[in-house]
């Protein structure tokens, strides 16, 4: 079945510092590719996506680009800051699975200032 | 326009008890999912419902778990005679009538507690 792996958290940078979160997925067919976040206290929010093959997803600095060849969507962002500590979750959504999500287990960001 | 509600945000149940978890959608959506996340796990879809049916329960454990969607009021989700493996984050999402999956906006989460 469907799968997703995510490295484990937490992970503690500093501000300003370089971060890379990695994904990596199993799926039949040719699935879409989400990245959520969940801040403290709150739901997850979709942060970025990607539909097909060497398509790069971005908002608010993040990046992921989807590789097929790899089977990976890693996130990155160039200069975290601290608001950008929560919890992050990489998803997949395969092309025969209707609506349901599978999700990775998250990983969990700490910045410090 | 107020998000996803759930109620319930934290519930603690003695084994034996019933749960019950309530999820309003975002106003105008009438698709409601629920997932589980159980401990240093990911959340794993349980199941997806729109008004007054049950489009796909595959998630769903067989026994003592169900789940609803009435014309009226909130999504619940029921488990009966919880057990302490039941403990986990239950997340409800809502999308609009012509969502994909990136229009599920998720609510807060309600950690259940079996005791």
């Amino acid at each position: 079945g469907d799968s997703v792996t995510q490295m484990e958290g937490p992970v503690t940078l500093s501000e300003e510092a370089f971060l890379t979160i990695n994904c990596t997925y199993t799926a039949t067919g040719y699935p879409s590719l989400f990245w959520y976040v969940q801040y403290p206290g709150e739901g997850l929010q979709l942060l970025l996506k990607a539909t097909k093959a060497d398509d790069k997803g971005s908002n608010k600095g993040f990046e992921a680009t989807y590789r097929k060849e790899t089977t990976s969507f890693h996130l990155e962002k160039g200069s975290v800051q601290v608001s950008d500590s929560a919890v992050y979750f990489c998803a997949l959504r395969s092309d025969n699975a209707g609506n349901m999500l599978t999700f990775g287990g998250g990983t969990r960001l700490m910045v410090k200032p | 326009n107020a998000g996803v509600m759930q109620n319930p945000r934290h519930l603690v149940r003695r084994r034996g008890q019933e749960a019950r978890l309530r999820c309003s959608p975002m106003k105008g959506h009438s698709h409601v999912y629920w997932y589980r996340q159980l401990p240093e796990e990911g959340l794993k879809f349980m199941v997806y419902l729109q008004k007054e049916n049950i489009i796909d329960e595959s998630g769903m454990p067989k026994e003592r778990f169900s789940a609803e969607f009435p014309k009226e009021g909130p999504s619940i989700l029921r488990i009966q005679q919880v057990v302490r493996g039941d403990s986990a984050a239950y997340f409800c999402a809502s999308s609009p009538q012509q969502g994909g999956p990136d229009t599920q906006y998720f609510g807060p989460g309600t950690r259940l507690t079996v005791l």
